[in-house]
């Protein structure tokens, strides 16, 4: 079992939509992470989250938005998306301050978003 | 800007042949660390293997080993002794520390298939 959970695994939405992805970890990290993954394209990073703090905002749309009320919850807000946002959004977690493999990042299952 | 490019899309293997899965990377920094994740059909990322850029001996985890060429740039994922399991997605990706946080680059991935 992962260390790192993600629900709901699957969501369809329309474009006027509102809806939430929920990415929680159980590992006692203190830096949390969203990646995109598309069709055909690398991974994408889109947000970092370092002790509760934004330090990382990937020219992200403003139609996603993150939010991180402790070390080990972490939240998508989606709204008015577009078909192209259909992914599969993964969401990940390390422990800062240690380089090398000790902060590797560990990711969860990831929630695959359809827009219709 | 750090750059991973992964040039074999797909690659078919037969059950206890070894496969080397490719991976070079462009980078300015000095110090970097080299990240080798599988993701099996259930999507989650499932770390293999780590080499840092200043360690001089490559990295082994079990079957798992990195040829680290740093000269060429190149840091290659050698399985030895392919199981049915290993059919997934490989990605190869660099990692740079921001404020603490691992933010990683990835790679386009290779599909590996193993055939019976």
């Amino acid at each position: 079992e992962t260390g790192v959970t993600q629900t709901p695994r699957h969501l369809v939405m329309g474009m006027t939509n509102k809806k939430s992805l929920k990415c929680e970890q159980h590992l006692g990290h203190n830096a949390m992470y969203w990646y995109k993954q598309s069709a055909k394209k690398p991974l994408e990073l889109m947000f970092v989250y370092n002790f509760k703090e934004q330090t990382e905002n990937n020219s992200v749309p403003s139609r996603f938005s993150p939010e991180c009320p402790n070390s080990s919850h972490l939240f998508l807000h989606l709204h008015t998306l577009q078909p192209e946002d259909s992914a599969l959004y993964l969401c990940a977690s390390s422990q800062v301050g240690l380089a090398g493999r000790s902060g590797e990042l560990f990711f969860g299952e990831g929630s695959r978003l359809t827009v219709l | 800007a750090q750059k991973i490019t992964q040039t074999q899309p797909g690659m078919f293997v037969q059950e206890k042949e070894a496969v080397t899965l490719d991976c070079t990377y462009d980078t300015s920094d000095q110090s970097y660390g080299l990240f080798w994740y599988k993701q099996p059909s259930s999507g989650e990322m499932i770390f293999l293997i780590y080499q840092g850029s200043y360690d001089e001996q490559n990295a082994t985890e079990g079957r798992y080993s990195l040829n680290f060429q740093k000269a060429r740039k190149s840091a290659n994922l050698v399985i030895s002794a392919s199981q049915l399991g290993d059919s997934a997605m490989y990605f190869c990706a660099m990692s740079r520390l921001i404020q603490g946080a691992q933010k990683l680059v990835f790679g386009q991935g290779t599909r590996l298939t193993i055939n019976p």
